[in-house]
């Protein structure tokens, strides 16, 4: 399975950018990067997701290095609401998602 | 946003019960799974569930524990027989389809399950 590192905690002041990377050196060719979030104890939210272009949505954009073995999650304007665990999960073969235990953003006013 | 929804938002049960939690996927998703979080731990994958059966199963997911949908549109997950480290939160996913590694599953609110 290709694992993911990420840092465990990260701070960012309100209205600046969170930039919240992720190791996954092992990732296979045809592995996506998806990123998901959870806050408090809610159900994990779907952000973004990306195979080797750089991605943008409404939420945030991914980018991934050009060998793919990190990327970066990029939230443009952080506000208190994003405070959350943000997980970055390769995705392996099969049905399911394995998460690991994220990095913790605490927006801070 | 069609979103998937799930009952009870909180369940306390004794020892040894039954529980069933149920689930509403998306409408027009077709693979369904499971996964719980034990408080202050990962989220773990329990089960996924495709054309009515089970396609992949953790082990975790063992007897006490069976999944079934009963109506087209509800999705269930059944304890038979709760021990105490059955609490936790429950989740349910759904996706629409499996083309590729790149169907995104999205996340029901989930339940809290207490076994006491």
């Amino acid at each position: 399975d290709a694992k993911t590192t990420q840092p465990p905690s990260m701070d960012c002041a309100e209205g600046r950018a969170a930039n919240l990377p992720c190791n996954h050196s092992t990732i296979s060719g045809n592995e996506y990067v998806y990123w998901y979030r959870q806050i408090h104890s809610q159900g994990p939210q779907y952000i973004i997701h990306g195979l080797k272009n750089n991605e943008t949505n409404e939420m945030a954009s991914l980018i991934i290095t050009e060998d793919r073995k990190s990327s970066t999650l990029i939230l443009p304007h952080a506000t208190l609401r994003d405070t959350a665990v943000y997980y970055c999960i390769v995705r392996v073969a099969g049905n399911q998602f394995y998460f690991g235990t994220g990095t913790s953003l605490t927006v801070i006013p | 946003e069609p979103e998937v929804t799930q009952t009870p938002s909180h369940q306390v049960t004794q020892m040894g019960q039954e529980v069933i939690l149920r689930c509403v996927p998306i409408s027009n998703h077709l693979y369904f799974y499971w996964y719980r979080q034990i408080l202050g731990q990962k989220v773990e994958f329990l089960v996924s569930f495709y054309n009515n059966e089970i396609s992949e199963k953790s082990e975790i997911f063992d007897d006490q524990f069976s999944v079934e949908r009963p109506d087209g549109s509800n999705f269930t997950l059944k304890i038979r027989s709760t021990k105490l480290e059955d609490s936790a939160m429950y989740f349910c996913a759904s996706r629409f389809r499996t083309s590729g590694l790149q169907e995104t599953q999205y996340f029901g609110p989930g339940t809290r399950l207490l076994v006491l």
